[in-house]
Order: C-alpha cells, then sequence, then structure tokens
C-alpha cells in the first residue's frame, strides 16, 4: 500500500501564482489533515476534514483554501502565493472520529514562494 | 481552543542514559488522545507512543514511556537507554473526538556518544 501519497514534493512559485497541492490516501480512512511545518514553529493545521463532505479550518487556514473530493483524495489551494507561504507542508489522514489511532503522513512537499 | 506546548526547543542526552521530554495541553474535551511523534531527518512522522486521556494508566512501548497527568494536563515521555538512532525531533500531539488533531512546537533531541 502506498498509504498517504502527496504531489508535488518540490515546488518554486513566485509571488502572486497559484497551486494546488495533491493529496491521496489509500487506507479508508475518514478524516484527512492538512498542516505546514515551519522551523520553530512544530506543525501547524491549516485545515482538517473530519469526513467526506466536511471541512473545517485549523490554526492557520488565511491564505488557504481545501477542497475534500471525495474520500481518497484532499486538495491544498494556495490562490495567490506569498513568500510567507514559504514551507514545507504534510498531508494526513486519521480513521475514524473517537478512535485512537494515529494520524499516517506523507513525505511532504517542499514549497518556496520568491 | 485546542493547543499544544512543548516547553524545550532541544535536550540532550548521552547514550544510554534516560531523558525526558515535556508536553502540555489544553482542551475542554473530556475524551482525547495524545501521541508523541518521531520525525528523523528524512522527514518521516513516525508514530513512538499513544495514551487514551480515559486511561489512567501510563502507556509503555519497549524504551518508550509517558508520565500522563490529567489533572495538569502534561503528558512527557522518558526515553530510557537512549541511542543514537533517536536522536530526532520529536512531536506531542492530541486528538479530540472531532478528530482534530493539533501538534506541539516539537523538542529536537540530540543523542551524545
Amino acid at each position: 500500500n502506498a498509504g498517504v501519497t502527496q504531489t508535488p514534493k518540490f515546488q518554486v512559485l513566485k509571488t502572486g501564482q497559484s497551486m494546488t497541492l495533491q493529496c491521496a490516501q489509500d487506507m479508508n480512512h475518514n478524516s484527512m489533515y492538512w498542516y505546514r511545518q515551519d522551523p520553530g514553529m512544530g506543525l501547524r493545521l491549516i485545515y482538517y476534514s473530519a469526513s467526506e463532505g466536511t471541512t473545517d479550518k485549523g490554526e492557520v487556514p488565511n491564505g488557504y483554501n481545501v477542497s475534500r473530493l471525495n474520500k481518497r483524495e484532499f486538495s491544498l489551494r494556495l490562490e495567490s502565493a506569498a513568500p510567507s507561504q514559504t514551507s514545507v507542508y504534510f498531508c494526513a489522514s486519521s480513521e475514524r472520529e473517537g478512535s485512537n489511532t494515529e494520524a499516517f503522513f506523507g513525505q511532504g512537499t517542499r514549497l518556496t514562494v520568491v | 481552543a485546542q493547543t499544544v506546548t512543548q516547553s524545550q526547543p532541544e535536550m540532550s542526552v548521552q547514550e544510554a542514559e534516560t531523558v525526558t521530554l515535556s508536553c502540555t495541553y489544553d482542551t475542554s474535551e473530556s475524551d482525547y488522545y495524545l501521541f508523541w511523534y518521531k520525525q528523523p531527518p528524512s522527514r518521516q512522522m513516525i508514530l513512538v507512543i499513544r495514551q487514551e486521556a480515559y486511561k489512567q494508566q501510563n502507556a509503555t512501548e519497549n524504551r518508550f514511556s509517558v508520565n500522563f497527568q490529567k489533572a495538569a494536563k502534561s503528558f512527557s515521555l522518558k526515553i530510557s537507554d537512549s541511542q543514537l538512532g533517536d536522536a530526532a525531533m520529536y512531536f506531542c500531539a492530541c486528538k479530540i473526538y472531532g478528530n482534530k488533531l493539533v501538534f506541539g512546537a516539537g523538542t529536537i533531541l540530540r543523542v551524545k556518544s
């Protein structure tokens, strides 16, 4: 099994450009997440989807939009990239609500906005 | 709001010694789950240990154990007999019933030989 797959792995954008980070999981998990990781800030939750058809804001949602396309896929869109969005982005998934199962992570996307 | 705080940006331990990483959290939920993850330089996120809030007994996984103090909202990780392979970034995380999963800022653990 592939687990959680993110694309692309690396991306350089110019300020103002838009892009979509793709994420897919093959574990039949209900919940999916997008995080950004910055030095000294840890993993900060951008958006999450507790189940198919729902999305909720996390700690740092400004400048991002998400789409839970189906149970497998959860995309993150930057409409107008800014240098402050330079970061490593992680997608993750986990099982049903109320369970103690851990989140499984993709390999991350290193995004640089110049 | 659900928050997780790791107050130690960096820790060092001698090989074969014991080290404790601190974590405090805040949530208004009564049911939640706590996790410690390890992130080596490869950026892969690896689950170390988990704890259900309703269980009083502290979780243990081989050399890794936790000290869970529910009233104090504290969830520290103890690593015994530290090994060079334990060197990594460690993240504490809290998941509430709605499956919102929040992480702390992380602690870099360095292991000296």
